[in-house]
């Protein structure tokens, strides 16, 4: 079965700080790596995403690193805030009409003020 | 701005019951998912259509069928209810050419007694 490989579970990182969630795959097959930032009582939403030819994709404070190679994909969080507390989920896909999302069970981040 | 609606935000049924969860999506997407998740096991994918009156099998289908009459609602409907179908559904819906990027539902508690 395709997996997605998310670590940690959870993580308290201080205001100001870096939050690091990294992600493992194993289809070599995907070509579109998204992830989703859920808050308490709302549904998932895409936050940044990034393709396999690119190593790197900044949108603001947030940063996907990739490493074809390694299969490894990870979220940085830069001077993170209270309000970035939520629940973050990596994803892959083939990006074409019919594929679908295969997520990792995701990362609960607690920013403490 | 794309706005996925969900019949309701919290169901209680006894075993048994047959329960139909409702989605409704207002952008004309060709695609719609239905989710289960479930604390430390992520977003695990139940059912999606990309096409009215069609419909594919996701990871968990057991337990579970849907109903997709028109293009803008997906149905969930459990036939039996049973107390391990307790859990956050989540309905999402996408264009077609972009299933990357899925706009979700706020989720219905679904608690069975």
């Amino acid at each position: 079965q395709q997996q997605v490989k998310q670590s940690p579970q959870s993580l308290i990182v201080q205001k100001g700080g870096i939050s690091i969630i990294n992600c493992a795959y194993e289809n070599t097959a995907f070509d579109y790596f998204p992830w989703y930032q859920q808050f308490p009582g709302k549904g998932p939403a895409l936050l940044i995403a990034i393709r396999p030819d690119v190593s790197e994709k900044k949108e603001g404070r947030f940063t996907i690193s990739f490493n074809k190679s390694a299969k490894q994909f990870s979220l940085h969080i830069m001077d993170s805030q209270p309000g970035d507390s939520a629940t973050y989920f990596c994803a892959a896909t083939l990006n074409s009409g019919y594929s679908t999302l295969t997520f990792g069970k995701g990362t609960m981040l607690l920013v403490s003020p | 701005d794309v706005k996925v609606t969900q019949s309701s935000r919290y169901l209680v049924k006894r075993t048994g019951e047959k329960v139909f969860l409702e989605c409704v999506q207002d952008m004309d997407h060709e695609n719609m998912f239905w989710y289960r998740q479930d604390p430390g096991l992520g977003l695990r994918l139940i059912y999606f259509s990309y096409d009215v009156k069609m419909k594919e099998k996701g990871d968990i289908p057991e337990g579970y069928s849907v109903s997709r009459e028109k293009k803008e609602r997906f149905s969930l409907i459990l036939e039996s209810a049973s107390t391990n179908q307790t859990s956050m559904y989540l309905c999402a819906s996408s264009i077609s050419w972009a299933s990357y990027e899925q706009y979700f539902g706020p989720g219905t508690r679904l608690t069975v007694t």
